[in-house]
């Protein structure tokens, strides 16, 4: 167990929906990360935040935001979704800022998102 | 930019074989190098890591020395069990860039057989 959780495990919608997937992060943990791992393009960096500021941006859609809370959770939200959007989406957590050299990143157990 | 390449799988071996998974890096900075593994159903972990040129990182009888020299982070293990079944991806994290995030290869599903 990392000691970072995920929910839901889960999650079937439809063409056109929003969804939210959250991740609390491990204690004491302050850098959320956001991966999006499908068949066609292997694990795919979206989003970083920081202490509930955006730190780094990735791969990631328009139609896809994220925000960490003052409590460090951190949601990410999909929208106008679309069956190419169907993927296992990861979030990790790290003790601090990027640049620390070889900070462990640890991961959740990811959330599985069918869109039909 | 920053990339990673790794051998393509499925590997398939018996139990007690000799496991070698390759991975070569390109980064413009500093990076970190790390090896994950993803067990079906499961999440990522980490399964060893090194930080700079020629430190070697080990963890359950793998390990994997970084070679600057050939931009390369392999993984070994002498001796692989049915248990070792499951996906390993190479990744780096660059620290002389502005993002701490992990670039991540293709990933090597390994399979082994009793």
């Amino acid at each position: 167990d990392s000691g970072v959780t995920q929910t839901p495990k889960h999650l079937i919608t439809a063409t056109g929906q929003r969804v939210t997937l959250r991740c609390s992060p491990r204690s004491g943990d302050l850098s959320v990360y956001w991966y999006q791992q499908s068949l066609d393009q292997g694990l795919q960096f979206l989003i970083q935040y920081y202490n509930g500021e955006e730190r780094a941006k990735g791969n990631i859609l328009e139609r896809f935001s994220a925000q960490q809370f003052p409590d460090l959770h951190s949601e990410l939200n999909l929208s106008s979704l679309e069956l190419g959007d169907s993927a296992l989406y990861f979030c990790a957590s790290s003790v601090g800022t990027s640049g620390t050299l070889g900070e462990t990143q640890y991961f959740g157990p990811g959330t599985r998102l069918l869109v039909l | 930019g920053d990339s990673v390449t790794q051998m393509e799988g499925p590997v398939t071996l018996s139990e007690e074989a000799f496991l070698t998974i390759n991975c070569t890096y390109t980064a413009t900075g500093y990076p970190s190098l790390f090896w994950y593994v993803q067990y079906p159903g499961e999440g990522l972990q980490l399964l060893l890591k090194a930080t700079k040129a020629d430190d070697k990182g080990s963890n359950k009888g793998f390990e994997a020395t970084y070679r600057k020299e050939t931009t390369s982070f392999h993984l070994e293990k002498g001796s692989v069990q049915v248990s070792d079944s499951a996906v390993y991806f190479c990744a780096l994290s660059d620290y002389g860039g502005s993002q701490g995030n992990l670039i991540f290869g293709k990933g090597t599903k390994l399979s082994v057989k009793p």
